[in-house]
């Protein structure tokens, strides 16, 4: 079964540093989307990304945050400067396109640990 | 009022048993129902979409009253590879939101 893939699996960064997650979607799927969830808490959307470009974001994804996809296959989640409040794990997810309902698959999540 | 509410639980069961698992959304636009169920520290995995008439994929049930603004999944025959936390997960699609929102899971535990 296709699958979503994300890498690193954890990722340990000094706080202010930039870090890059990355994400493979399935492949034909359209729409990407990244989540966070803190220990403990809910998960969380961030954002969503359709056709090279945000089609959605919350409010937690502030200018600190953008997302790409620089090529044909990945998608990268970029925060700038990072804080000790963005420890968390980083879901990516991917649907396909033809209805709005799709469900959302999700890749195994980088742990993200702001030191 | 939370946006997607759920029994935190943990709901501690005996395998064999049938435990049923109640959701309430407060956005009456909803229009997409889900039930994941998440392992520890791992993804959210989808177990089921959710449909207006109700519907069952194996030993799982799952319900959405509109009206209520209420959802509900039954696992009958429980597993004990059934222990997890449920998320029940909702996406609002007024004006082509794809976003969705989760609540809080409610865990499960299936004893021997």
């Amino acid at each position: 079964e296709p699958e979503v893939t994300q890498t690193p699996s954890h990722q340990v960064t000094q706080m202010g540093q930039e870090v890059i997650l990355r994400c493979v979607p399935i492949s034909n799927h359209l729409y990407f989307y990244w989540y966070r969830q803190i220990l403990g808490q809910k998960v969380e959307f961030l954002v969503s990304f359709y056709n090279n470009e945000i089609s959605e974001k919350s409010e937690i994804f502030d200018d600190q945050f953008s997302v790409e996809r620089p090529d044909g296959s990945n998608f990268t989640l970029k925060i700038r400067s990072t804080k000790l409040e963005d420890s968390a794990m980083y879901f990516c997810a991917s649907s396909e396109p033809e209805y709005s309902n799709q469900p959302q698959h999700f890749g195994d999540g980088t742990r993200l640990s702001i030191l | 009022r939370k946006e997607v509410e759920q029994d935190p639980g943990p709901f501690n069961v005996p395998e064999g048993a049938t435990v049923a698992f109640n959701c309430t959304y407060s956005n009456s636009a909803s229009q997409s129902f889900f039930w994941y169920r998440q392992d520890c520290r791992k993804e959210p995995k989808l177990l089921m979409s959710v449909y207006s008439s109700g519907n069952e994929d194996g030993r799982f049930t799952a319900q959405l009253n509109r009206a209520s603004q209420y959802i509900s999944l039954l696992i009958r025959d429980s597993k004990l590879s059934d222990s997890a936390t449920y998320l029940c997960v909702v996406n609002t699609r007024d004006t082509g939101r794809r976003a969705l929102t989760f609540g809080s899971g409610t865990r499960l535990q299936v004893q021997p």
